[in-house]
């Protein structure tokens, strides 16, 4: 069956610290995979997209890396800040829309905590 | 001021009730969508329409339905049939085969 893993447990880091989120999957191969950030209670928020053929991708203190061998996208925050907190989402574009459009699968989500 | 909005923000409903979400946008996207998320999970797809009078099932369908009778709106109607559909409901809309979806804010269905 299809699936997409991200870590249940929250992730405690102290501030300043660099913050590193995993996204596995199995039985995909995606053209691409993204990353969204939602706070307690409202809607995601994207991040950033990264593509099949792109090993890295940043934005100011963010950083993502899809290693379509391993099937594993790792996401960075750097120097990261108390206004960090809240849930990262990956989410991985499996096809399977009409006419070939996008439709998203989403993971469960990992919940990032930055401690002052 | 563009975005996707979506009402009401909290929402309750008596057991055997029909209930209907409002999800809008002013972005001029095509392609609107409706999630479900509980506690812990992630977003599981109920519908989606890519143009007007038209749209398709997602993973969950079961005990939801929808129209798309205007570019700007996608209305989901929680039915009777959906047997636990206390949930945080999200929508999301964006151009025809764009990488990026735009959430609104979620409404918050509780089942009395």
């Amino acid at each position: 069956s299809q699936k997409i893993e991200q870590n249940s447990e929250a992730l405690n880091i102290q501030e300043g610290k660099t913050a590193t989120l995993t996204c596995n999957y199995t039985n995909y191969s995606p053209a691409y995979l993204q990353w969204y950030r939602q706070d307690p209670g409202r809607g995601p928020v994207f991040l950033l997209l990264i593509r099949e053929n792109e090993k890295e991708k940043r934005k100011e203190r963010l950083k993502v890396t899809f290693d379509t061998t391993l099937k594993q996208s790792l996401f960075h925050i750097t120097a990261s800040q108390p206004a960090d907190s809240a849930t990262y989402l990956c989410a991985l574009d499996i096809g399977g829309g009409s006419g070939g459009s996008y439709i998203p699968t989403f993971g469960r989500g990992t919940s990032l905590i930055v401690h002052p | 001021d563009g975005g996707i909005t979506q009402s009401p923000k909290y929402l309750f409903r008596k057991e055997g009730q029909n209930v209907t979400l409002s999800c809008e946008q002013n972005l001029n996207h095509d392609a609107m969508y409706w999630y479900r998320q509980d506690p812990g999970q992630g977003l599981r797809l109920i519908y989606y329409s890519q143009i007007v009078n038209d749209f398709q099932k997602g993973d969950i369908a079961e005990g939801y339905s929808v129209s798309r009778e205007k570019k700007e709106s996608f209305p989901l109607t929680v039915t009777s049939a959906q047997k636990n559909p206390t949930a945080f409901y999200l929508c999301a809309s964006s151009t025809f085969n764009s990488d990026t979806q735009y959430f609104g804010p979620g409404t918050r269905l509780t089942v009395l």
